[in-house]
């Protein structure tokens, strides 16, 4: 199994550019999670999906910021116009729906810097 | 709500002392508990999970948890510290019943020679 799988895992883009992160799920799993990790405010989960369905957006600071989940191998995460404080790594998660039994399973992030 | 709250931001101990790490959850349904580490540069990893039975659980990399209902705690410790061991480690509990988990601020640890 090749775990979970994003890309890019860097990406610099200047201000007002859009940015796509993408992320490939364990097959199998129902669950999809993007979180942003910062140094000020740690993890923060943006948004999950179930079953390719969005359960929670809670999280997305502001509508710049979009989620899709097109089919249950793929995933995106869409910044339009990107600015300076959206500079952090971003990470995808998944998980089968008995998530205690095995936890989330995440990859190993792609890190956004937009000057 | 849950929540999780995971004391000292840094730790630092010596190699080969023992490492302690804390982390006291709320939850308003039965935890289910983790402790996920991140190496630099790298996603976070499953260390070790209570969901029932045993109280004392132990992971990998001569890891455990203990969990305590009384005092709503889940302190990680491991009997000595290894150089490999500096890392960020992330306490997480359930939130309820839609599968996602509240991660505690982390705490990073630092092991000096």
């Amino acid at each position: 199994d090749a775990g979970v799988i994003q890309s890019p895992r860097h990406e610099v883009t200047e201000m007002g550019q859009e940015v796509t992160l993408r992320c490939k799920p364990i097959s199998g799993h129902d669950y999809l999670f993007w979180y942003r990790q910062t140094m000020m405010r740690g993890l923060e989960l943006l948004i999950y999906f179930n079953n390719n369905v969005p359960i929670d957006d809670s999280g997305m600071p502001e509508d710049r910021f979009s989620a899709k989940m097109p089919n249950a191998s793929f995933s995106t995460l869409k910044i339009q116009p990107s600015e300076p404080r959206d500079s952090a790594v971003y990470f995808c998660a998944s998980s089968l729906r008995a998530f205690w039994a095995y936890g989330y399973t995440f990859g190993s992030g792609t890190r956004l810097t937009v000057v | 709500a849950q929540s999780v709250t995971q004391l000292g931001s840094h730790v630092s101990v010596s190699e080969g002392a023992l490492v302690l790490l804390r982390c006291n959850y709320s939850s308003s349904v039965p935890p289910y508990l983790f402790w996920y580490v991140q190496y630099p540069n790298q996603g976070l990893q499953l260390l070790l999970k209570y969901t029932t039975g045993a109280t004392l659980v132990k992971g990998i990399n001569g890891f455990e948890a203990e969990f305590k209902k009384s005092e709503t705690s889940f302190h990680l410790t491991k009997p000595s510290a290894h150089m490999s061991d500096a890392a960020e480690y992330f306490c997480a509990v359930n939130g309820g019943s839609q599968g996602n988990l509240i991660f505690g601020k982390g705490t990073k640890l630092s092991v000096k020679p």
